[in-house]
Parts: structure tokens; sequence; C-alpha cells
């Protein structure tokens, strides 16, 4: 099974700084990889889909990068409704990373 | 606009069953391959069961194979859970999900005595 190790699994920042998260596989995963926001006491939320595609709706600060067995999303300035909790899906073989909960400063 | 309502959660004891099922609206359900994934609490996301759009394939985490069931009704839009032999690690909210794009909002499942 492919294993995801995301981190931070918690980051504290403030407004306008640019945050990044980042997911690594325990292989080659062909750039599978979707991004999730989930807020608390709602639905998970798709931000960016197979690593750097914006899914429709999602602000533009949101980016995804990657290849291989590493990826990350980027916040490009932080915004007050972005406090959440992201997490990694390889959706290949279905395996979640581990989360990080982002807070403001 | 995507909405996926999930229903049949509750509080049962370890060894039972429960059946969940989750209603989809605004989009053609039988075109679609459908998800289950549940979320212990305070805990990360766990995938468990996969039909395809025609229910001719289903894949299941290794942790439910052999309990848990996935089925679906595409005259009803309806998506299923059915979970046996009930274990208190089962304990979460079990999420459905449309491909992995579009998820609702959850039924809670707690298995307790």
């Amino acid at each position: 099974d492919i294993q995801m190790t995301q981190s931070p699994s918690f980051l504290s920042a403030s407004v306008g700084d640019r945050v990044t998260i980042n997911c690594k596989a325990s292989q080659n995963i062909n750039k599978y990889l979707n991004w999730y926001q989930q807020k608390l006491g709602e639905a998970p939320k798709l931000l960016i889909y197979n690593t750097n595609n914006l899914q429709t709706g999602i602000p533009s600060r949101f980016s995804g990068s990657g290849s291989g067995t590493d990826y990350t999303l980027t916040i490009s300035s932080l915004q007050p409704e972005d406090v959440a909790t992201y997490f990694c899906l390889q959706h290949s073989s279905r395996t979640f990373g581990g989360g990080t909960k982002l807070e403001l400063k | 606009e995507v909405q996926l309502v999930e229903s049949g959660g509750g509080l049962v004891q370890p060894g039972s069953s429960l059946k969940l099922s989750c209603v989809a609206s605004g989009f053609t359900f039988s075109s679609y391959n459908m998800h289950w994934i549940r979320q212990a609490p305070k805990k990360g996301l766990e995938w468990i069961a996969l039909i395809y759009y025609d229910s001719s394939n289903k894949y299941y985490a290794d942790s439910v194979k052999g309990r848990f069931t996935i089925s679906r009704d595409n005259s009803k839009n309806t998506l299923y859970l059915e979970m046996n032999s009930l274990r208190s690690e089962d304990t979460a909210m079990y999420y459905c999900a449309k491909g992995f794009a579009y998820w609702g909002q959850g039924t809670l499942v707690t298995v307790s005595s």
C-alpha cells in the first residue's frame, strides 16, 4: 500500500502569509493527488485535483505543485476564512494524508 | 448543484448491524462511481468502499472487507452501506462521495455498549 506522509500536522500563520503544506508518498504516485479543505463541522471541499488543477470556484490564492513522491499545497496570501484542516488524497490507491490544522497566529 | 445527504447513523452495540443511505441529487447519479469514506473522532480519513456506476465492481478497505457491503439503486439515486459485526473501532463520521470531488455532510456511527 502507498503511504502518504503529510507535514506539518499543525501550522500557525498570520493573515497575508504564504503557507505551504506538503505530502510525501511512499512511492511515485504520478500526480494522482488531490487537496481538500475541511472546516469545523463541514464536509471536505476539493481545492486542487491531479496535483495542480484548481477546482471550479476555488480562489486563485490556492495552488498545487509536485511530481513523483513530493507534493505541495500553497496558499499565496492567507485569509481568515482559510482557517481549516487540509489534507491530501492519493486517489489511485485511495490513501489520505494525516491532515494539517491551520490556525491564525 | 450536487447534493449528497447521508442518513442512518446512530448509536449501536458491538456486534450489531446498521445500514447507511446516501441520497444524491444535482447530477446523473447512474453515471458516477461512488465512495464511502469515514473519519474516526480526532483521527484522519479512511477510504472504505467504492462501487462503480453500474455496480459491476466493488472494492473495500481491508479493515471492513467481509463485514461491510456497498450497494446502490440507480432508480432511487441512492447509495448504501450495510455494516455488520460492528466494532468500537468503526465509530466514525461516515461520508459518501461522488468520485472524490463532492462529499456529503456525513452521518455519525457510534459503536458502544
